[in-house]
């Protein structure tokens, strides 16, 4: 399977730990993004990569967040000291720097705080 | 701020007849256009897009229509299949980068 891979699909946690979850993209592709979706909401972009470059985070990413790219392959996103309010499908995307900005998802990884 | 919207959150089609899906946006300085499919428990599927150079692109049973005077862009479907049935995004962008998207529309197709 060539698609974009997440892990892990489900996470469940107590509020106050922290997660981290793994996105493996297309391997020719060298966009990754973050999304964030919530129950009865499109996605919400949370930031993105070139390479191991991140070129932009949204607002929505708070102190609490990190994302890397580091050798400009898989990506990992860190929650620490996990809310309720962090509850949520988040979503990994790929595309081509070039084109028609086609994003291509993974299945996504559904965090519950508790 | 809502810059991509789709104002209705569901719409209920006969199989065979046509479906259409609509988006407005906000944002003059999106050029790039796209329709996402999604099942439960999957992320978006890639459905169509559409430049803002053209007004209309299509695809098999799928045709995307911008009208970029009326920031207004829509999905037609035809004919509609029982497959279909799922939520529907709308997206856009500005330049090769970021999508918003709207809260999406929920297709149930009918026998």
């Amino acid at each position: 399977d060539t698609g974009v891979s997440q892990d892990p699909r489900h996470k469940i946690t107590k509020r106050g730990q922290n997660v981290t979850f793994r996105c493996d993209p297309i391997s020719e592709h060298n966009r990754l993004y973050w999304y964030r979706q919530t129950l009865g909401q499109g996605p919400e972009f949370l930031t993105y990569f070139q390479n191991e470059a991140q070129l932009e985070k949204s607002r929505l990413l708070s102190d609490r967040f990190s994302a890397e790219r580091p050798k400009g392959s898989f990506s990992t996103l860190e929650i620490q000291r996990t809310e309720q309010g962090d509850s949520a499908m988040y979503l990994c995307a790929s595309s081509l720097a070039t084109g028609n900005n086609e994003q291509f998802f993974g299945p996504g990884t559904r965090l519950t705080v508790l | 701020d809502q810059q991509v919207k789709q104002n209705s959150p569901s719409l209920s089609v006969q199989e065979g007849r046509i479906s259409i899906l609509n988006c407005d946006y906000t944002n003059s300085m999106f050029d790039y256009f796209l329709w996402y499919k999604k099942y439960p428990a999957e992320g978006p599927t890639f459905l169509i897009s559409i430049s803002s150079i053209k007004d209309k692109n299509e695809d098999g049973r799928f045709t995307v229509f911008l009208n970029k005077s009326a920031k207004h862009l829509s999905l037609h479907i035809v004919p509609s299949q029982p497959g279909d049935s799922a939520v529907y995004f709308c997206a856009a962008s500005e330049g090769a980068q970021k999508l918003v998207f709207g809260q999406g529309t929920r297709l149930t197709i009918n026998p």
